[in-house]
């Protein structure tokens, strides 16, 4: 059971947008900045967004995350097949001694 | 650019333990913190702690405080993870992570190693 809860799942065609969901509460998202990674298996996880909606250098305008009280999004617009990944949400937890969480990944495919 | 390279895979029996490394090329650790994190099959990701090879401190997750010992060799550029009472549950891939990471909070995540596959199996 991870703190940020997301979506097991999502779906998109070529082109589409698509969003994905983080549920946390006041002593993560809530008070804290969000960060997204991008995880191809058997690969390192890669840093897509940080600070709620920066992207890092070579990271691509599709790519654009938002916040709004203790949820967060990122969306995916102009849909492509190499985006076809897991994606997961992380946070500061301010709990137990303080701690970084992560939701439990959303597995992106593109149809 | 900085590259952080890890240490093979690694396969224990159950009680044992494993000290994966994670060795900074192309640089040094500067004043970032050194993450753990972990994937166990099938779930996602955990963090395990931080260490910042500077300063020599470390934070961990409350979870793994009795098990897992981080250090750092600033001099060197590489880090460790040292895991005790190895259990078939600690099958996983074993991430470092460049951070910078304070007594209140962690920043993101923008360098990672490889990963390393320790299996435990009796």
């Amino acid at each position: 059971q991870s703190v940020l809860t997301q979506p097991p799942s999502a779906s998109g065609t070529p082109g589409q947008r698509v969003t994905i969901s983080c549920s946390g509460s006041s002593s993560n998202i809530g008070d804290n900045y969000v960060y997204w990674y991008q995880h191809l298996p058997g690969t390192a996880p890669k840093l897509l967004i940080y600070r709620n909606n920066q992207r890092p250098s070579g990271v691509p305008d599709r790519f654009s995350g938002s916040k709004s009280g203790t949820s967060a999004s990122l969306a995916i617009s102009g849909l492509r097949s190499e985006d076809e990944a897991d994606y997961y949400c992380a946070s500061w937890d301010d709990s137990l001694n303080g701690r970084v969480v992560f939701g439990g990944g959303t597995k992106l495919t593109v149809l | 650019q900085v590259h952080l390279v890890q240490s093979g895979a690694e396969v224990k029996k159950p009680g044992s333990s494993v000290k994966v490394s994670c060795k900074a090329s192309g640089g040094t650790f500067s004043n970032s913190a050194i993450n753990w994190v972990r994937q166990a099959p099938g779930q996602g990701l955990e963090w395990m702690g931080y260490i910042i090879p500077v300063l020599g401190t470390a934070h961990y997750a409350q979870k793994f405080q009795d098990r897992v010992t981080l250090s750092a060799d600033k001099s060197t550029g590489i880090a460790h993870m040292h895991m005790t009472g190895l259990r078939a549950e600690d099958t996983a891939v074993y991430y470092c992570a460049r951070g910078y990471c304070s007594s209140t909070s962690c920043r993101e995540f923008d360098r990672w190693g490889q990963g390393t596959l320790v299996t435990v199996s009796s």
